[in-house]
């Protein structure tokens, strides 16, 4: 059981959008930037989003990043065959005396 | 190049140690932290703890704390991760990555992960 909650799998058709939550509490998304990394099959994880709608240099503006209170968001816009891979958010948590948790994981499909 | 390159696959019987290496290049090694992170066949990622090379500084997983050891050789550019009293769910690959100093889940390089087997 993961610490923060995400769906284990959303898909979409080229050119959709599609959205990925990631469901925390009072003790890890409402205090802490979210961050989200994106994992292609058989690659080291990737940083997608930082400081909840960061991009890093060189990630497409079709992925956004946004926060509300406890819970947090990806948008894939005009989504892409190479979109298909798993995503994971990352937070930092204050109980057991500081700790950065994952979302179990969503596995982006493109029919 | 700026990356992070880590040592090879292990291989492990129950209650052995291993340690895994994680070399920096391309960029101050003394400016970052580095985060260990750890995934298990078919799970998510569990982060066990990170180094600020440039003190020393650790700071682990309540999870991991004790048979967990991070060190770093900044001569060297590299850190280290020592799992003590291995167990077979300890058997995951292994990734260190670059992070930032304090409470930041921001990991923007990540090495190529080690596969760590415990059987």
């Amino acid at each position: 059981q993961s610490v923060l909650t995400q769906p284990p799998s959303v898909s979409g058709t080229p050119g959709q959008t599609v959205t990925i939550s990631c469901l925390g509490s009072n003790s890890n998304i409402r205090k802490s930037y979210v961050y989200w990394y994106q994992v292609l099959p058989g690659m080291a994880p990737k940083l997608l989003i930082y400081t909840n709608n960061q991009r890093p240099s060189g990630v497409p503006d079709r992925f956004s990043g946004s926060k509300s209170v406890t819970s947090a968001y990806l948008a894939i816009r005009g989504l892409r065959s190479e979109d298909e891979a798993d995503y994971y958010c990352a937070a930092w948590d204050d109980s057991l005396s500081g700790r950065v948790v994952f979302g179990g994981g969503t596995r982006l499909t493109v029919l | 190049q700026v990356q992070v390159v880590q040592s090879g696959a292990e291989m492990k019987k129950p209650g052995a140690s291993v340690r895994v290496s994680c070399q920096a290049s391309g960029y101050n090694f003394t400016s970052y932290t580095t985060h260990w992170v750890r995934q298990a066949p078919g799970q998510t990622f569990e982060w066990m703890g990170w180094i600020n090379a440039g003190d020393g500084h650790t700071k682990y997983s309540q999870k991991f704390q004790d048979r967990l050891t991070i060190t770093s050789d900044t001569s060297a550019s590299t850190a280290y991760m020592e799992l003590s009293r291995l167990r077979s769910d300890d058997t995951a690959v292994y990734y260190c990555g670059r992070g930032y100093s304090g409470s930041n889940p921001k990991i923007d390089l990540w090495g190529q992960g080690a596969l760590v087997t415990v059987s």
